[in-house]
């Protein structure tokens, strides 16, 4: 059973980098059956995709977000991994990585859902 | 692109059903059938209940059913009971431009 966890530091200061990484658990990151994805959601607030990778390192992001978001995949050690520049205290979140299912191809990237979800790693942003 | 429209709270006695509703534009619920939902309890991840607008991954209750009008994308959850209690999402692909966009959220009580 595909299990993800995600880990990283905790608090990060304003305009650094956060970096998070999830790691695959019970099934491998160069299935072809997912893309792998991140989605944050603020405190007390809705859920927003940051963007989602496939194993080949296609890369998909949010349009809003692209500029300051960068995403790779470790298939050596079953991970992949997020890092969001220039951070404020707006990117206070919980950070979720899952499974993407879609279908990619180019620069186009069909979304279908998400069904296999980390528990969730908190990231607050302060000096 | 503005987040998909849900209504910010409903509310049902138990037994009984509600309706969820997710509106959208031409340009991503009402020109895809990819529309999913998802459930989340407070401090917990989200769970997948439904995708594809209609379809129900193995071991969701058959209490949960997804369906699509036009822009208006809705969940209906049937025979209430109080662990459905939680914060609802639905999600759809928004187009080359957008890719995925999610609804502000719908918290529902069962009274």
């Amino acid at each position: 059973q595909l299990q993800l966890q995600e880990s990283g530091p905790g608090l990060v200061k304003p305009s650094e980098t956060l970096s998070l990484t999830c790691s695959v658990s019970g099934g491998s990151i160069r299935s072809n059956n997912y893309y792998w994805g991140w989605v944050r959601q603020p405190p007390g607030k809705g859920l927003e995709w940051l963007g989602s990778i496939y194993y080949s390192g296609s890369t998909y992001y949010n349009p809003s977000l692209k500029s300051r978001v960068t995403m790779s995949v470790d298939t050596s050690k079953n991970q992949f991994s997020l890092k969001l520049s220039s951070v404020t205290a707006a990117d206070t979140a919980v950070y979720y990585c899952a499974t993407s299912r879609g279908y990619g191809s180019g620069t186009s990237y069909y979304f279908y859902y998400m069904d296999v979800w980390g528990k969730g790693t908190t990231v607050t942003v302060s000096s | 692109q503005s987040a998909l429209t849900q209504p910010a709270s409903v509310s049902g006695s138990p037994g009984q059903s509600i309706t969820i509703s997710c509106t959208g534009t031409s340009s991503d619920v009402g020109s895809y059938n990819l529309v999913s939902w998802y459930q989340q309890h407070p401090g917990k991840a989200p769970k997948l209940m439904i995708y594809e607008g209609t379809k129900r991954p193995s071991g969701v209750s058959n209490r949960f059913s997804g369906s699509k009008s036009g822009n208006t994308a809705s969940l209906t959850i049937s025979g209430l009971q109080a662990e459905d209690e939680a914060d609802y999402y639905c999600c759809s692909y928004g187009g080359s431009s957008t890719l995925v966009i999610f609804g502000g959220g719908t918290k529902l009580t069962v009274l």
